[in-house]
Protein backbone atom coordinates (compact mmCIF):
# COMPACT_ATOMS: atom_id res chain seq x y z
CA UNK A 1 0.00 0.00 0.00
CA UNK A 2 2.00 2.93 -1.19
CA UNK A 3 -0.81 5.54 -0.22
CA UNK A 4 -2.16 8.32 -2.89
CA UNK A 5 0.24 9.83 -4.59
CA UNK A 6 -0.25 13.68 -6.04
CA UNK A 7 2.21 15.45 -8.52
CA UNK A 8 3.26 18.50 -8.21
CA UNK A 9 3.35 19.16 -4.70
CA UNK A 10 3.68 23.02 -5.40
CA UNK A 11 2.63 25.00 -8.59
CA UNK A 12 3.02 28.50 -8.89
CA UNK A 13 1.82 30.53 -12.13
CA UNK A 14 0.23 33.66 -13.60
CA UNK A 15 -3.45 34.35 -13.37
CA UNK A 16 -4.44 33.24 -16.56
CA UNK A 17 -2.36 30.18 -17.12
CA UNK A 18 -3.64 26.37 -17.23
CA UNK A 19 -2.51 23.84 -14.88
CA UNK A 20 -3.09 20.14 -15.14
CA UNK A 21 -2.45 18.17 -11.26
CA UNK A 22 -2.58 14.52 -11.00
CA UNK A 23 -3.43 12.06 -8.51
CA UNK A 24 -2.53 7.78 -8.33
CA UNK A 25 -5.23 6.62 -5.96
CA UNK A 26 -4.50 3.38 -3.80
CA UNK A 27 -4.37 0.92 -6.04
CA UNK A 28 -6.86 -1.23 -5.38
CA UNK A 29 -9.23 1.77 -4.65
CA UNK A 30 -12.18 2.34 -7.49
CA UNK A 31 -13.37 5.42 -6.43
CA UNK A 32 -11.46 8.83 -6.45
CA UNK A 33 -12.06 12.01 -5.06
CA UNK A 34 -11.04 15.78 -5.42
CA UNK A 35 -11.15 18.42 -2.85
CA UNK A 36 -9.95 22.01 -2.45
CA UNK A 37 -8.81 23.75 0.83
CA UNK A 38 -8.68 26.74 1.78
CA UNK A 39 -6.88 28.61 4.65
CA UNK A 40 -9.07 27.89 7.90
CA UNK A 41 -11.43 25.85 5.74
CA UNK A 42 -12.64 22.02 5.87
CA UNK A 43 -12.01 20.22 2.41
CA UNK A 44 -14.37 21.38 0.17
CA UNK A 45 -15.88 18.40 -2.78
CA UNK A 46 -15.14 19.18 -5.98
CA UNK A 47 -15.83 16.07 -8.20
CA UNK A 48 -15.70 12.17 -7.71
CA UNK A 49 -15.29 8.94 -9.86
CA UNK A 50 -15.92 5.21 -10.09
CA UNK A 51 -13.18 3.59 -11.86
CA UNK A 52 -13.52 5.78 -15.29
CA UNK A 53 -17.26 7.44 -14.69
CA UNK A 54 -17.28 10.61 -13.27
CA UNK A 55 -20.29 10.30 -10.79
CA UNK A 56 -21.12 13.60 -9.52
CA UNK A 57 -19.21 16.98 -9.66
CA UNK A 58 -19.76 20.30 -7.50
CA UNK A 59 -22.16 23.00 -8.18
CA UNK A 60 -19.12 25.22 -7.62
CA UNK A 61 -16.90 23.69 -9.94
CA UNK A 62 -16.95 26.38 -12.94
CA UNK A 63 -16.61 25.41 -16.41
CA UNK A 64 -12.96 26.20 -16.10
CA UNK A 65 -12.42 22.81 -14.15
CA UNK A 66 -12.32 19.57 -15.72
CA UNK A 67 -11.28 16.44 -14.63
CA UNK A 68 -10.61 12.85 -16.41
CA UNK A 69 -9.81 9.15 -14.98
CA UNK A 70 -9.49 7.88 -18.56
CA UNK A 71 -8.76 4.46 -17.70
CA UNK A 72 -9.91 4.36 -14.11
CA UNK A 73 -6.36 4.32 -12.33
CA UNK A 74 -4.88 7.85 -12.14
CA UNK A 75 -6.90 11.19 -12.20
CA UNK A 76 -6.00 14.46 -13.88
CA UNK A 77 -7.89 17.78 -12.59
CA UNK A 78 -7.20 20.79 -14.80
CA UNK A 79 -8.02 24.08 -14.58
CA UNK A 80 -8.11 26.41 -17.56
CA UNK A 81 -7.59 30.41 -17.40
CA UNK A 82 -6.44 30.92 -13.59
CA UNK A 83 -7.49 32.98 -11.71
CA UNK A 84 -6.23 34.59 -8.17
CA UNK A 85 -9.23 32.72 -5.92
CA UNK A 86 -8.09 29.32 -7.34
CA UNK A 87 -5.21 29.55 -5.29
CA UNK A 88 -5.89 26.39 -2.98
CA UNK A 89 -4.72 23.40 -1.66
CA UNK A 90 -5.83 20.45 -4.19
CA UNK A 91 -6.50 17.32 -2.57
CA UNK A 92 -6.89 13.97 -3.29
CA UNK A 93 -8.43 11.16 -2.02
CA UNK A 94 -9.40 7.48 -2.81
CA UNK A 95 -11.53 4.90 -1.46
CA UNK A 96 -13.11 1.30 -1.76
CA UNK A 97 -16.83 1.55 -2.81
CA UNK A 98 -18.49 -1.78 -1.33
CA UNK A 99 -22.06 0.00 -1.30
CA UNK A 100 -23.36 1.54 2.30
CA UNK A 101 -21.61 2.62 4.43
CA UNK A 102 -19.34 4.39 2.89
CA UNK A 103 -15.81 3.28 3.16
CA UNK A 104 -13.07 5.44 4.23
CA UNK A 105 -11.51 8.17 2.47
CA UNK A 106 -7.73 8.36 2.14
CA UNK A 107 -5.81 11.62 1.43
CA UNK A 108 -2.63 12.14 -0.94
CA UNK A 109 -0.18 15.63 0.25
CA UNK A 110 -2.03 17.47 -1.79
CA UNK A 111 -0.58 19.98 -4.57
CA UNK A 112 -0.77 23.82 -3.59
CA UNK A 113 -1.16 26.03 -6.07
CA UNK A 114 -0.36 29.73 -6.00
CA UNK A 115 -1.41 31.93 -8.52
CA UNK A 116 0.72 35.58 -8.89
CA UNK B 1 -26.87 26.83 8.89
CA UNK B 2 -24.09 25.13 7.94
CA UNK B 3 -24.09 21.45 7.04
CA UNK B 4 -21.45 20.02 9.51
CA UNK B 5 -20.08 22.63 12.52
CA UNK B 6 -17.74 22.53 15.13
CA UNK B 7 -16.06 24.90 17.13
CA UNK B 8 -12.48 26.43 15.74
CA UNK B 9 -11.05 26.63 18.99
CA UNK B 10 -8.29 27.03 20.04
CA UNK B 11 -8.79 23.99 22.69
CA UNK B 12 -6.08 23.99 25.25
CA UNK B 13 -5.43 20.96 27.32
CA UNK B 14 -3.14 20.00 29.75
CA UNK B 15 -0.23 17.08 28.51
CA UNK B 16 -2.00 13.51 30.18
CA UNK B 17 -5.29 14.85 30.02
CA UNK B 18 -8.92 14.32 28.19
CA UNK B 19 -9.38 16.07 24.97
CA UNK B 20 -12.95 16.42 23.80
CA UNK B 21 -14.05 17.44 20.24
CA UNK B 22 -17.35 18.02 18.95
CA UNK B 23 -18.98 18.14 15.72
CA UNK B 24 -22.80 18.40 14.90
CA UNK B 25 -24.40 18.05 11.58
CA UNK B 26 -27.81 19.24 9.87
CA UNK B 27 -28.55 16.10 7.39
CA UNK B 28 -30.41 13.65 9.26
CA UNK B 29 -29.76 11.58 6.43
CA UNK B 30 -26.13 11.19 7.46
CA UNK B 31 -24.83 7.91 7.18
CA UNK B 32 -21.02 7.56 8.16
CA UNK B 33 -18.82 9.89 9.86
CA UNK B 34 -15.06 10.72 10.27
CA UNK B 35 -12.60 12.45 11.79
CA UNK B 36 -9.38 13.41 10.46
CA UNK B 37 -6.72 15.23 12.17
CA UNK B 38 -4.67 17.80 9.87
CA UNK B 39 -1.18 19.33 10.85
CA UNK B 40 -0.76 22.70 9.33
CA UNK B 41 0.60 22.64 5.75
CA UNK B 42 -0.32 19.16 5.74
CA UNK B 43 -3.15 17.12 4.48
CA UNK B 44 -5.98 15.02 6.10
CA UNK B 45 -4.82 12.12 8.15
CA UNK B 46 -7.63 9.38 9.24
CA UNK B 47 -8.07 8.97 12.60
CA UNK B 48 -11.43 7.23 12.84
CA UNK B 49 -14.88 6.62 11.76
CA UNK B 50 -17.82 5.37 12.96
CA UNK B 51 -21.37 4.29 11.37
CA UNK B 52 -23.32 3.52 14.62
CA UNK B 53 -25.08 5.24 17.48
CA UNK B 54 -22.64 4.48 20.34
CA UNK B 55 -19.05 4.35 20.76
CA UNK B 56 -15.71 3.28 19.17
CA UNK B 57 -12.03 2.86 20.60
CA UNK B 58 -9.20 2.75 18.85
CA UNK B 59 -5.73 3.33 21.29
CA UNK B 60 -6.03 6.25 23.21
CA UNK B 61 -8.92 7.47 20.41
CA UNK B 62 -12.74 6.94 21.52
CA UNK B 63 -15.58 8.00 18.92
CA UNK B 64 -18.82 8.68 19.85
CA UNK B 65 -22.59 8.98 17.85
CA UNK B 66 -26.01 10.28 18.81
CA UNK B 67 -27.74 9.91 15.85
CA UNK B 68 -30.73 11.50 17.40
CA UNK B 69 -29.10 14.33 18.61
CA UNK B 70 -27.17 14.84 15.07
CA UNK B 71 -23.80 14.97 16.88
CA UNK B 72 -20.35 13.08 17.24
CA UNK B 73 -17.48 13.51 19.09
CA UNK B 74 -13.96 12.60 19.42
CA UNK B 75 -12.07 12.04 22.74
CA UNK B 76 -8.09 11.48 22.99
CA UNK B 77 -6.58 10.36 26.23
CA UNK B 78 -3.44 10.51 27.90
CA UNK B 79 -3.10 13.64 25.32
CA UNK B 80 0.08 14.19 24.13
CA UNK B 81 2.19 17.35 22.50
CA UNK B 82 1.62 15.52 19.38
CA UNK B 83 -1.57 15.86 19.42
CA UNK B 84 -1.63 19.27 19.07
CA UNK B 85 -3.67 20.02 15.26
CA UNK B 86 -6.47 20.73 13.48
CA UNK B 87 -8.92 18.39 13.98
CA UNK B 88 -11.85 17.83 11.63
CA UNK B 89 -14.96 16.36 11.44
CA UNK B 90 -16.60 14.92 8.21
CA UNK B 91 -20.35 13.17 7.10
CA UNK B 92 -21.51 10.92 3.94
CA UNK B 93 -24.78 10.52 3.87
CA UNK B 94 -26.68 8.43 0.76
CA UNK B 95 -23.56 9.87 -1.73
CA UNK B 96 -19.59 9.26 -1.26
CA UNK B 97 -18.59 13.03 -0.91
CA UNK B 98 -17.38 13.76 2.68
CA UNK B 99 -18.63 17.21 4.12
CA UNK B 100 -16.47 18.55 6.55
CA UNK B 101 -16.47 21.02 9.31
CA UNK B 102 -14.04 23.86 9.52
CA UNK B 103 -12.10 21.94 12.20
CA UNK B 104 -10.95 22.66 15.55
CA UNK B 105 -7.75 23.20 16.36
CA UNK B 106 -6.50 21.45 19.21
CA UNK B 107 -3.30 22.60 21.58
CA UNK B 108 -1.66 19.94 24.48
CA UNK B 109 0.11 22.19 26.46
CA UNK B 110 3.42 20.66 28.88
Amino acid sequence: DTGVSQDPRHKITKRGQNVTFRCDPISEHNRLYWYRQTLGQGPEFLTYFQNEAQLEKSRLLSDRFSAERPKGSFSTLEIQRTEQGDSAMYLCASSIWTGTPNQPQHFGDGTRLSIL
Amino acid sequence: QKEVEQNSGPLSVPEGAIASLNCTYSDRGSQSFFWYRQYSGKSPELIMFIYSNGDKEDGRFTAQLNKASQYVSLLIRDSQPSDSATYLCAVTGTASKLTFGTGTRLQVTL
